[in-house]
């Protein structure tokens, strides 16, 4: 059965970087039709930080572009989100997400939430 | 893209139906729109993609339909595990994945 888990800090001070890690079981990462991270800020709906499609393509939010990075370690069968000088802006639930299958059929797979401050 | 959702608040019934909109300020690529069903303490779950099509073991309860820059997710039969909040998304494509600000389903 697929498995993401999130690792990664739960607290980080203003003007460093936030990173998580959503460690991928049973499903090969390289496979997906993509892999994203998504965040929930407090009292705030859905928020789309970045996908990683199978074809390689990288897309960010554009109000997080000049400070994100998503990236996918095929050896370690993870994938990762680095977001530089955070602020209390930042504070919010992260969520790693996977959409498996093809365009016309997909089945999703989320990993638990990590609940990250930053103060 | 920018995704425009309504109403923001839906108070109904057991046993209504339910017609959520999600409107894009620009056609959206191929109908790559999704629909997510948002518990409070829970992950987000997939209902529906490209527009229309139920994702693994989503109730037939739940349907999608539209193209270009308006869809509906329509919830027939309203149950109260249904209570929680709805959000769009579009995908697959360079214009990114935007979330709509969603729609809260309250079950009286």
């Amino acid at each position: 059965q697929v498995q993401l888990e999130e690792s990664g800090p739960g607290l980080v001070r203003p003007s460093e970087t936030l990173s998580l890690t959503c460690a991928v079981s049973s499903f090969p990462v390289s496979s997906a039709y993509y892999w994203g991270w998504i965040r929930q800020p407090p009292g705030k709906g859905l928020e789309w930080i970045g996908t990683v499609y199978l074809s390689g393509n990288i897309y960010y939010s554009p109000s997080l572009k000049s400070r994100v990075n998503i990236s996918v370690d095929t050896s370690k069968n993870q994938f990762s989100l680095s977001l530089r000088s955070v602020t209390g802006a930042d504070t919010a639930v992260y969520y790693c997400v996977g959409m498996l299958g093809t365009s016309a059929r997909l089945h999703d797979y989320w990993g638990q939430g990590t609940q990250v401050t930053v103060s | 893209i920018v995704l425009t959702q309504s109403p923001g608040i839906l108070s109904l019934s057991p046993g209504e139906g339910a017609a959520l909109s999600c409107r894009a300020s620009q056609s959206v690529t191929n109908n790559y729109l999704a629909w997510f069903q948002h518990r409070p303490g829970q992950a987000p779950r997939l209902l529906i993609y490209a527009a229309s099509t139920r994702a693994t073991g989503i109730p037939d309860r739940f349907s999608g339909s539209g193209s270009g820059t308006d869809f509906t997710l329509t919830i027939s039969r309203l149950e109260p595990e249904d209570s929680a909040v709805y959000y769009c998304q579009q995908y697959g494509s360079s214009k990114g994945g935007t979330f709509g600000p969603g729609t809260k389903v309250e079950i009286k």
